[in-house]
């Protein structure tokens, strides 16, 4: 299972996109890449996830770089209860073991 | 995506005694995983339970330590043996659903004292 590294915080005012990077560079072919967040310490919430073309829902935009090595989490605009640690997580579509990073701490400030 | 009901929801207990925490869900899945999360850590994998079948532990976690129960397609126990302080954790169960994801329950918060 590849594993994910990313920053452990970061901040961004409220209104403005908050750009949240990971990096996974041994991701294999089958593997997502997932994101979660988690407000405190309550179970984490899906967001979005892909396996290699960019994706967006009502919640995020998740862009991944062609050769797959990294991904960006997109909250277009950020508001105070997005506050929370953002997981970027790897795993396999059908066996459900996913290996999670440790996190980034995103602070959204007024 | 699916409702996972956990219970408890918290727990403070003495050690050297067990808890058995509950997972039910509202449709039926296949497989079921439980995670352990320490105090500011992450999320790690403890084990994968399948209907009639014995789960899949990871590495560092044996059944003797966190049995597991599967008797049907909606429900699964953790069972936390032998507690000592180094098991206060928060616990959770998730399971796979469809286009979403894992969906996650909302955790035991366990504190042995």
């Amino acid at each position: 299972d590849a594993k994910t590294t990313q920053p452990p915080s970061m901040d961004c005012a409220e209104g403005r996109a908050a750009n949240l990077p990971c990096n996974h560079s041994t991701i294999s072919g089958n593997e997502y890449v997932y994101w979660y967040r988690q407000i405190h310490s309550q179970g984490p919430q899906y967001i979005i996830h892909g396996l290699k073309n960019n994706e967006t829902n009502e919640m995020a935009s998740l862009i991944i770089t062609e050769d797959r090595k990294s991904s960006t989490l997109i909250l277009p605009h950020a508001t105070l209860r997005d506050t929370a640690v953002y997981y970027c997580v790897s795993g396999t579509d059908s066996w459900g073991k996913l290996q999670f990073g440790a996190g980034t701490q995103v602070v959204v400030t007024p | 995506s699916a409702v996972i009901s956990q219970k408890p929801s918290r727990d403070i207990c003495q050690r050297g005694t067990s808890l058995t925490i509950q997972c039910q869900v509202d449709s039926q899945v296949t497989m079921m995983f439980w995670y352990r999360q320490q105090p500011g850590q992450s999320l790690t994998l403890i084990a994968t339970a399948n209907q009639g079948s014995e789960a899949t532990y990871e590495s560092g976690f044996v059944i003797d330590k966190f049995p597991i129960s599967r008797p049907n397609l909606t429900f699964s126990t953790l069972t936390v043996s032998n507690m000592s302080p180094e098991d206060s954790s928060i616990y959770l169960c998730s399971v796979r659903t469809g286009n979403y994801g894992y969906t996650f329950g909302s955790g035991t918060r366990l504190t042995v004292v």
